[in-house]
């Protein structure tokens, strides 16, 4: 069963910093790994997806990378801002005709980016 | 604007007072699916349709009905809603399951029983 972990649940870091954000899985076996925002009382977000043959994407000030075999991503975001403060979660979509048909997402990381 | 849509966005009821959530989507996709968000517990996938009159149990289906008449609707059911059920609730979509297919997410509804 496909388990996905991020770490830490919480990070508060001054404005202006570079910030790495983990999510782990535990099946290799992806077709890929979608990273989303949350702001309170609000939907998700798609950031970033990175198929499971791709090493990472870019957007703006975002960087998610994949290592499929080790089983880790991070989203990494550059020159943080107050407005970049929301949870961040990551999600897994399984390969195969079962596991296919949803994403796994993990608990997510709440940031806060201090003026 | 391509988007997902869900109404209603806040919804207080009573036990056993049935209810529909709809979600409709623009963007012409096959797959769309319904998933609840508890904390402690994450987001858990509900029901999910593959296409039109194609539907199938997720994770968490008790107490939930589906179905998916049109492509671009996909209506949530609770026939007898009890206070278990307050949660925060999200339809998603996507062209389909695979490599590149980025799914979407709806604005969430609110739901409190009770």
């Amino acid at each position: 069963k496909q388990e996905v972990t991020q770490i830490p649940a919480a990070l508060s870091v001054p404005e202006g910093e570079n910030l790495v954000l983990n999510c782990s899985f535990t099946d290799s076996a992806i077709y890929n790994l979608q990273w989303f925002r949350q702001d309170p009382g609000k939907g998700l977000t798609s950031l970033l997806l990175i198929q499971s043959s791709q090493r990472e994407q870019t957007s703006g000030r975002l960087n998610a990378s994949l290592d499929k075999s080790s089983g880790r991503s991070t989203l990494y975001i550059a020159a943080s801002q107050p407005g970049d403060s929301a949870t961040y979660l990551c999600a897994v979509q399984a390969s195969g005709i079962q596991g296919a048909q949803k994403l796994v997402f993990g608990q997510g990381t709440r940031l806060t980016i201090n003026p | 604007e391509a988007q997902v849509t869900q109404n209603p966005r806040y919804l207080i009821t009573v036990t056993g007072k049935k209810l529909t959530v709809t979600c409709s989507q623009n963007m012409n996709h096959e797959y769309m699916s319904w998933y609840r968000q508890d904390p402690g517990l994450g987001l858990r996938q509900i029901y999910y349709s593959m296409n039109v009159e194609v539907t199938d149990k997720g994770d968490v289906p008790e107490g939930y009905k589906v179905s998916r008449k049109e492509k671009r609707n996909f209506p949530l059911i609770l026939e007898s809603p009890s206070p278990n059920q307050t949660s925060l609730y999200f339809c998603a979509s996507s062209f389909g399951t695979g490599y590149s297919y980025e799914q979407y997410f709806g604005p969430g509804t609110r739901l409190t029983v009770t």
